[in-house]
């Protein structure tokens, strides 16, 4: 059975840095694009930023470019998002989402249940 | 950068009525080389994570009840549900995957009326 589970959310202050873990299992981690995707408080979806199977292709939305960075592990199975100079902005729901389909892009068919990041003071 | 924009914003629907949804992507998502359309469809329901309901368009996910259907064309798509259950109350959002960055619909929300 596939499983994505999130880990790291909290509450950070403005400017401050978290990391966020992916613990997935249930499939061969190192051959598909996996994801970031946030949902602030009562918004739509958002990507963050995409890996691609072998780690050889990121990319990042415009709104995190620079202060975000997305890598993989997979001797562990985990993807991580490091993320630096945080924002009021940035508060939200983060998942984890392994895509399928379409080599390094592709639709969602696996979600993680968030992990809820807060920036404030 | 494609913009995918949805409407309605939100409907309301009586039970065993139809409800239609509709996406339109700023450019073609209409691959030439395998006429195939880069387009999916999800339900997320308050609290939960989104569930992929269709692919390519109008490939049903496994498990997801025939009563939702996608078609479209190049850039106009339509997620239809044929008789809205109480279940479907959810927001759905629609996804491109045609090229990066990848990009959702701003979503619509199904209501019973």
């Amino acid at each position: 059975e596939v499983q994505v589970l999130e880990s790291g959310g909290g509450l950070v202050r403005p400017g401050g840095s978290l990391r966020l873990s992916c613990a997935a299992s249930g499939f061969t981690f190192g051959t598909y694009t996996m994801s970031w995707v946030r949902q602030a408080p009562g918004k739509g979806l958002e990507w963050v930023a995409v890996i691609s199977g072998s780690g050889g292709s990121t990319y990042y939305a415009d709104s995190v470019k620079g202060r975000f960075t997305i890598s993989t592990d997979n001797s562990k199975n985990t993807l991580y998002l490091q993320m630096n100079i945080l924002r009021a902005e940035d508060t939200a729901i983060y998942y984890c989402a392994k895509l399928i389909g379409a080599g390094s892009s592709g639709w969602v068919d696996y979600w993680g249940q968030g992990t809820l990041v807060t920036v404030s003071s | 950068d494609i913009v995918m924009t949805q409407s309605p914003d939100s409907l309301a629907v009586s039970l065993g009525e139809r409800a239609t949804i509709n996406c339109k992507s700023s450019q073609s998502v209409l691959h030439s080389s395998n006429k195939k359309k880069y387009l999916a469809w999800y339900q997320q329901k308050p609290g939960q994570p989104p569930k992929l309901l269709i692919y390519w368009a109008s490939t049903r996910e496994s498990g997801v009840p025939d009563r939702f259907s996608g078609s479209g064309s190049g850039t106009d798509f339509t997620l239809t549900i044929s008789s809205l259950q109480a279940e479907d109350v959810a927001v759905y959002y629609c996804q491109q995957y045609y090229s990066t960055p990848l990009s959702f619909g701003g979503g619509t929300k199904v209501e019973i009326k």
